[in-house]
């Protein structure tokens, strides 16, 4: 099975930072890496797919990168409404994995 | 537009059974693959159970495997997961979403299965 390590697990960041958050895979998964936000009581919300793909609607603060084993989610300018919990998906192969997630909070 | 909506959840004592259901509309439903999606109260997300459009390719994590069945009825636009022999772990939120490789996105809200004696 493919495991997905997501660092770090929190952090505490202030409106206007730049907060990168990395995943890494246990093998090789090409770009099959989508990345999502998710915010108390609600759903997940794909943010970026295939690694570095903008999800239609999603704000161009958010970028993502990597390929291979390690891939990085860019937030570059930490805004109010971003607070919130983000997660790795892998689905290169089954069994599909997350990542741990990484909760973002205000500083 | 498009709606995924689940329901079925419920307590359920542990080693008990539950059936969910997933209803499916403002798309093409038999031409797209789908999954299932869990969380547990306070932690992270984790795959449950994946079934290809025409229910030819179906897998499971390992943690429901032997005791959980997906499957899906095209003509009725729906979704399920038979939950058996469930234990205090299974206790979750759980999604229905489409298609991870799509170029969309779609979950549905979630339904909340309980267990506990």
């Amino acid at each position: 099975d493919i495991q997905m390590t997501q660092s770090p697990s929190s952090l505490s960041a202030s409106v206007g930072d730049r907060v990168t958050i990395t995943c890494r895979a246990s093998q090789d998964i090409r770009n099959e890496l989508d990345w999502y936000q998710q915010k108390p009581g609600k759903a997940p919300k794909r943010l970026i797919l295939l690694a570095s793909n903008l999800q239609s609607g999603v704000p161009s603060r958010f970028g993502g990168s990597g390929s291979g084993t390690e891939f990085t989610l860019t937030i570059s300018s930490l805004r109010p409404e971003d607070f919130a919990n983000y997660y790795c998906l892998q689905h290169r192969a089954f069994p599909l994995t997350f990542g741990g997630g990484t909760q973002v909070d205000i500083k | 537009e498009v709606q995924l909506v689940e329901s079925g959840g419920g307590q359920v004592k542990p080693g008990g059974s539950l059936r969910l259901s997933c209803a499916a509309s403002g798309f093409s439903f038999g031409s797209y693959d789908m999954n299932w999606v869990r969380q547990a109260p306070g932690k992270g997300l984790e795959w449950v159970s994946f079934i290809s459009s025409s229910s030819r390719y179906i897998y499971y994590a390992d943690s429901v495997k032997g005791r959980f069945t997906i499957s899906r009825e095209n003509a009725k636009n729906s979704l399920y997961l038979e939950m058996k022999t469930v234990r205090a772990e299974d206790t979750a939120l759980y999604y229905c979403a489409r298609d991870f490789s799509s170029i969309d996105d779609y979950w549905g809200q979630g339904t909340l299965v309980i267990v506990s004696s």
